[in-house]
């Protein structure tokens, strides 16, 4: 079975961009997760989904920041404009509601993002 | 709330001896506790996970971690390191109730084995 699918694996833009970054789940799971990670801050949840509907996007740091999922097989985390400080591995994961009521998430390999 | 303490950022031992990797939590309801681990360039994957049945708990790759609620703690261990083993480990929490899938991250432990 395919895992969680992401893209682009890399992705390295100026200051001031729009970065799109790309995800498609695990067929069958109704919970989608994006998630940050950086050497300072670690991993950081950024929004997650429920049958496609955004549940909690407190960890989206600011507007510049969105992401949508306009169907059960496709998610888009978007930031325009893009700054350095974005750079970072940006991380897909998918769960089922059985097994997230447990918190089991199975993630993708991620987008490293570079913004010059 | 909730949170995770990894208590070693980085842990080197030489291959063939034991492996203990530490984790404390904090939660508020009866947690969900998970270890993964990520190899360079790679996503997470799930090593093991306890959901309050037995304390003991077996996981892939000849990995074992124990719940001890009294110590509020999660170690992880494993009898004798292979060099594949070599990765970051994270030790999650998962406080469950309105925090429903939404997970708390350890720093992560580095693991390093020599030969």
């Amino acid at each position: 079975d395919a895992g969680v699918i992401q893209s682009p694996r890399h992705e390295v833009t100026e200051m001031g961009q729009e970065v799109t970054l790309r995800c498609k789940p695990i067929s069958g799971h109704d919970y989608l997760f994006w998630y940050r990670q950086t050497m300072m801050r670690g991993l950081e949840l950024l929004i997650y989904f429920n049958n496609n509907v955004p549940i909690d996007d407190s960890g989206m740091p600011e507007d510049r920041f969105s992401a949508k999922m306009p169907n059960a097989s496709f998610s888009t985390l978007k930031i325009q404009p893009s700054e350095p400080r974005d750079s970072a591995v940006y991380f897909c994961a998918s769960s089922s509601g059985r097994t997230g009521s447990t918190g089991e998430l199975f993630f993708g390999e991620g987008s490293r993002l570079t913004v010059l | 709330a909730q949170s995770v303490t990894q208590l070693d950022s980085h842990v080197s031992v030489s291959e063939g001896t034991p492996v203990l990797l530490r984790c404390n939590y904090s939660s508020s309801y009866s947690p969900s506790l998970f270890w993964y681990v990520q190899h360079p360039n790679k996503g997470l994957q799930l090593l093991l996970k306890y959901t309050s049945a037995a304390t003991l708990v077996k996981g892939i790759n000849g990995f074992e971690a124990e719940f001890k609620k009294s110590e509020t703690s999660f170690h992880l261990t494993k009898p004798s390191a292979h060099m594949s083993d070599a990765a970051e480990y994270f030790c999650v929490v998962n406080a469950g109730g309105t925090s429903y899938g939404k997970l708390t991250f350890g720093q992560g432990t580095i693991l390093t084995v020599h030969p």
